[in-house]
């Protein structure tokens, strides 16, 4: 019973293309997030949706577009990948008020672009 | 000159042996702050939260915090090769707000 699951756990793939990853939380968690972990260990915020509402958009190209169907899912789509585009790329949730304490992780993608 | 620094790293001790983490970060607002654990390849877990100034003890971790001088630590007793992991700081100016994490210090327990 994996509470916050991401697909695909591996992406390598070529410059120029576009991917999608997907992800999922059963924590009954009402606001869900998207990091970005580079290769030196550094785990930084890109976005944040609330009950399928956008409420953190960091300093993102417009090549990453993240969509919300509903408050269980998050999924992350990036369009023309470049190649610093290759990291680890988190899911997370939380509750919306208790985002300090009780914010979960999936797994990780881990992204490669050639 | 980034909101929160931590030492990379890799710390390597011996088994037994007292762990200190630390973090200090520039932002007087924030007021929550967390520890997360990584292992490889996983995703970061949890391990302590405080709030404000003080200390909290949970188990062989203990986790303390310094608003005056904006630097927090966390300490490992009785370290285990189990506890090598990348150790990450994070902290947020209100407890629903987004968490700003430090770089990870990767930390090695020989047995």
């Amino acid at each position: 019973d994996t509470a916050v699951s991401q697909t695909p756990k591996y992406l390598v793939t070529q410059m120029g293309n576009d991917k999608s990853i997907k992800c999922e939380q059963n924590l009954g968690h009402d606001t869900m997030y998207w990091y970005k972990q580079d290769s030196k260990k550094f785990l930084k915020i890109m976005f944040s949706y609330n009950n399928k509402e956008l409420i953190i958009n960091e300093t993102v190209p417009n090549r990453f577009s993240p969509k919300s169907p509903d408050k269980a899912h998050l999924n992350l789509h990036i369009n023309s990948l470049e190649l610093g585009d290759s990291a680890v790329y988190f899911c997370a949730s939380s509750k919306r008020d208790r985002a300090a304490d009780t914010q979960y992780f999936g797994p990780g993608t881990r992204l490669t672009v050639l | 000159q980034k909101e929160v620094e931590q030492d990379p790293g890799p710390l390597s001790v011996p088994e037994g042996a007292i762990v200190s983490l630390n973090c200090t970060y520039s932002n007087s607002a924030f007021q929550y702050f967390m520890w997360y654990r990584q292992y490889s390849r996983k995703g970061p877990e949890l391990l302590m939260y405080t709030y404000s100034s003080g200390n909290k003890e949970d188990g062989r971790f203990t986790a303390q915090v310094d608003k005056s001088s904006k630097y927090i630590s966390l300490f490992i007793r009785d370290s285990q090769p189990s506890d090598s992991a990348t150790y990450l700081c994070a902290m947020s100016g209100s407890v629903g707000d987004k968490l700003v994490f430090g770089a990870g210090t990767i930390l090695r327990v020989k047995s």
